[in-house]
């Protein structure tokens, strides 16, 4: 159970183009869901907190007109990156506030290889 | 200010060993978790301590956590080649929402066959 996909799983775009990344929770759901960047070797960072729906709230020093997100359902929430540039390309990673019983956990989708060239 | 540093940053060792890997962090907590990520994939998450727990163990696992000192760490036992990956902590903060994490920079294990 507590299952999150990610769709696509990897995407090559041109500069320029707008890409969007959908986010699920396949069995369970999810008030709350996260969105998350890593570039190559580092960490996660936060980008944002997708409520449903409500809108998102945003990290400090994130775009909130570059990186679009929608959580129109319990089950789904959007990122789309807007005229997307190299600097942009990444490793895009959602999560989703569990179950009730799994009380703090967050699940988390298999992630969006972005490359954008 | 960087929450959930991890050391070492990488790691080597032969399987059958055990790992240690450490994790600081610098403001109050609700809990701290440990993720795990093989190279291009998502996390897993491996194992949950709550701020009023001092050791937690799940299989191979065991995470201890001293609040005093603001650290953590995560030993794997008898470690395995399959065991290669990275590892993250994440601390989600006490304090207006509870469900934000903050992650570590990972500490990079590998379990040479």
């Amino acid at each position: 159970g507590a299952v999150v996909s990610q769709h696509p799983s990897w995407v090559i775009c041109k500069s320029g183009t707008s890409v969007k990344i959908e986010c699920r929770s396949l069995d369970f759901q999810a008030t709350t869901m996260f969105w998350y960047r890593q570039f190559p070797k580092q960490s996660l960072m936060l980008m944002a907190t997708s409520n449903e729906g409500s809108k998102a709230t945003y990290e400090q020093g994130v775009e909130k007109d570059k990186f679009l997100i929608n959580h129109a359902s319990l089950t789904l929430s959007t990122l789309t990156v807007t005229s997307a540039h190299p600097e942009d390309s990444s490793f895009y990673i959602c999560s989703a506030d569990g179950p009730r019983s799994s009380y703090n956990e967050q699940f988390f989708g298999p992630g969006t290889r972005l490359t954008v060239l | 200010s960087q929450q959930g540093e991890e050391d070492p940053q990488a790691l080597s060792i032969q399987e059958g060993e055990n790992a240690t890997m450490n994790c600081s962090y610098k403001t109050s907590i609700n809990n701290l978790q440990w993720y795990r990520q093989n190279s291009g994939r998502g996390l897993v998450h491996l194992i949950l301590i709550r701020s009023n727990e001092r050791e937690k163990h799940s299989g191979r696992l065991r995470v201890t956590l001293d609040t005093s000192k603001k650290s953590s760490s995560l030993l794997i036992t008898a470690s395995r080649a399959a065991d290669t990956a990275s590892y993250f902590c994440a601390t989600a903060s006490s304090g207006g929402s509870n469900y934000k994490l903050t992650f570590g920079k990972g500490t990079l294990l590998t379990v040479n066959p």
